[in-house]
């Protein structure tokens, strides 16, 4: 069974400062992990993805998470926040054979000017 | 611009009323999704479709049942919609390799 932890269900960084958000999982199988973030009244929109190769994976707007197999992690960062960046993220992930995504809890971030 | 199309975007609507979500996709994806997501929660598979005549219940036990009649057209109906219903419904499709595409969702309320 695969499952994810997003520690933190709600992060609160100044603008221009270091994003890091948390998100530790459990798969038997080698995984597909994700990122997706969630604007007010929206659907959700792809950040990143891991799949296999390169390990720090760049997404959308600045963001990045690295794939530590040791440590179980899939944290999402970006180096200086902007006030756009304020929505829900969530981590994911997927055993890559039937499909199905499994999400963590989701982590709040909020920009302050 | 979206290329998976959930209507209505909200819905309000009395008890025991039925009810169909309606999601498209023009991606010819085989998969699709329904999850469910409360308020600062997260989200819960409840249906999905490996293609035309295929509907499995997900991991969220739900009274809502599927049908994929056609590749595009994934609708979700609750019979006898109930307050405990209220949420927002996010259908998605996905292709090969599990990259997802997410519609805008649905926010139910049943008063």
């Amino acid at each position: 069974a695969q499952s994810v932890t997003q520690l933190g269900s709600h992060v609160s960084v100044s603008e221009g400062a270091l994003v890091l958000l948390r998100c530790n999982y459990s798969s038997s199988v080698p995984p597909y992990l994700f990122w997706y973030v969630q604007y007010p009244n929206q659907g959700l929109q792809l950040l990143l993805k891991y799949t296999t190769g390169a390990t720090l994976v760049k997404g959308i707007n600045g963001f990045e998470a690295e794939f530590k197999k040791s440590e179980t992690s899939f944290h999402l960062t970006k180096p200086s926040a902007h006030m756009s960046d304020a929505a829900e993220y969530f981590c994911a992930v997927s055993d890559g054979n039937t499909g199905k995504l499994i999400f963590g809890q989701g982590t709040t971030l909020q920009v302050k000017p | 611009e979206a290329d998976i199309y959930q209507t209505p975007r909200y819905l309000v609507i009395g008890t025991g009323k039925k009810i169909t979500l309606e999601c498209s996709q023009t991606m010819g994806h085989d998969k699709m999704y329904w999850y469910q997501q409360d308020p600062g929660m997260e989200l819960h598979l409840i249906h999905y479709s490996y293609g035309v005549n295929s509907t499995e219940k997900g991991d969220l036990s739900s009274e809502s049942t599927v049908s994929r009649i056609r590749t595009e057209h994934f609708p979700l109906t609750l019979e006898s919609a109930r307050p405990s219903h209220t949420s927002q419904y996010l259908c998605a499709s996905s292709e090969v390799g599990s990259r997802y595409t997410f519609g805008s969702g649905t926010r139910l309320t049943v008063v």
